[in-house]
C-alpha cells in the first residue's frame, strides 16, 4: 500500500537554528500539505502545495516557513530561526480524493 | 464558528462492544468531504474512512462505518466489535469544495480519546 514517508521521526534543535523536515508523498498524488499538532491540541493546517507552488497557506505560515519540492519525489518544510513555540508534531500529507498522512516529525526546540 | 465539532473529549467502551464517536460540521459549500483518522499514542495519523457529500450511501470500511446525516450535518464514526488496539485519539476532518481535481486543506475537530476496556 502506498504511503507518505517523513524524515526524521524526531528532531531536537537549538532555538534560532534552521530545520528542514522532509517528506516523500505518494507518487501519483499532486496535492501536498503540511500540518502541525502542538502536544495535546488539534491539528492545524500550515500550507498546501500544487503544481510547484503554494496554493493556500494559513496565518501560522509566516516568513519563517518555506516549502519546496526540490526534485520529483521530495517535499520539504523549512523553518528558519526556530522558536520554542515551534515545538510540535509536523505532518506531511498528500492527496487525491483521499488524504494520507505521514507518520510525523516530532520537533523539539530547546 | 467551529467548522468541525467533536463534543466528546473522551469515550470508554468495553471490548467487543460497538461505539459511536460524534462529529458535526458546518459548511455552506454543497461539495465537501468528511474524513476520520486514528492517532494512536505513537503519534501517526491513520486514515480510516471517507464520506463525500454527494455519496448516496454511508461509507463502510471493515469494522468502521460512517453514520452520515446530511440534514443534521453530522458524520459520526461507528466502530463495531471494539478491540484493545482501537484505543487512540480519533479525529474528524472536513475538506470543503473541490472534488473533481481540486483538493483543498482539511479542517480538523478537537478529537475524541477512545479507551477500550478488556
Amino acid at each position: 500500500e502506498p504511503e507518505v514517508t517523513q524524515t526524521p521521526s524526531h528532531q531536537v534543535t537549538q532555538m534560532g537554528q534552521e530545520v528542514i523536515l522532509r517528506c516523500v508523498p505518494i507518487s501519483n498524488h499532486l496535492y501536498f500539505y503540511w500540518y502541525r499538532q502542538i502536544l495535546g491540541q488539534k491539528v492545524e493546517f500550515l500550507v498546501s502545495f500544487y503544481n510547484n507552488e503554494i496554493s493556500e497557506k494559513s496565518e501560522i505560515f509566516d516568513d519563517q516557513f518555506s516549502v519546496e519540492r526540490p526534485d520529483g519525489s521530495n517535499f520539504t518544510l523549512k523553518i528558519r530561526s526556530t522558536k520554542l513555540e515551534d515545538s510540535a508534531m509536523y505532518f506531511c500529507a498528500s492527496s487525491d480524493a483521499l488524504a494520507f498522512f505521514g507518520q510525523g516529525t516530532r520537533l523539539t526546540v530547546v | 464558528a467551529q467548522k468541525i465539532t467533536q463534543t466528546q473529549p473522551g469515550m470508554f467502551v468495553q471490548e467487543k462492544e460497538a461505539v459511536t464517536l460524534d462529529c458535526t460540521y458546518d459548511t455552506s459549500d454543497p461539495s465537501y468531504g468528511l474524513f476520520w483518522y486514528k492517532q494512536p499514542s505513537s503519534g501517526e495519523m491513520i486514515f480510516l474512512i471517507y464520506q463525500g457529500s454527494y455519496d448516496q450511501q454511508n461509507a463502510t470500511e471493515g469494522r468502521y462505518s460512517l453514520n452520515f446525516q446530511k440534514a443534521r450535518k453530522s458524520a459520526n464514526l461507528v466502530i463495531s466489535a471494539s478491540q484493545l488496539g482501537d484505543s487512540a485519539m480519533y479525529f474528524c476532518a472536513m475538506r470543503e469544495g473541490g472534488g473533481g481535481t481540486s483538493y483543498g486543506k482539511l479542517t480538523f475537530g478537537q478529537g475524541t480519546i477512545l479507551t477500550v476496556h478488556p
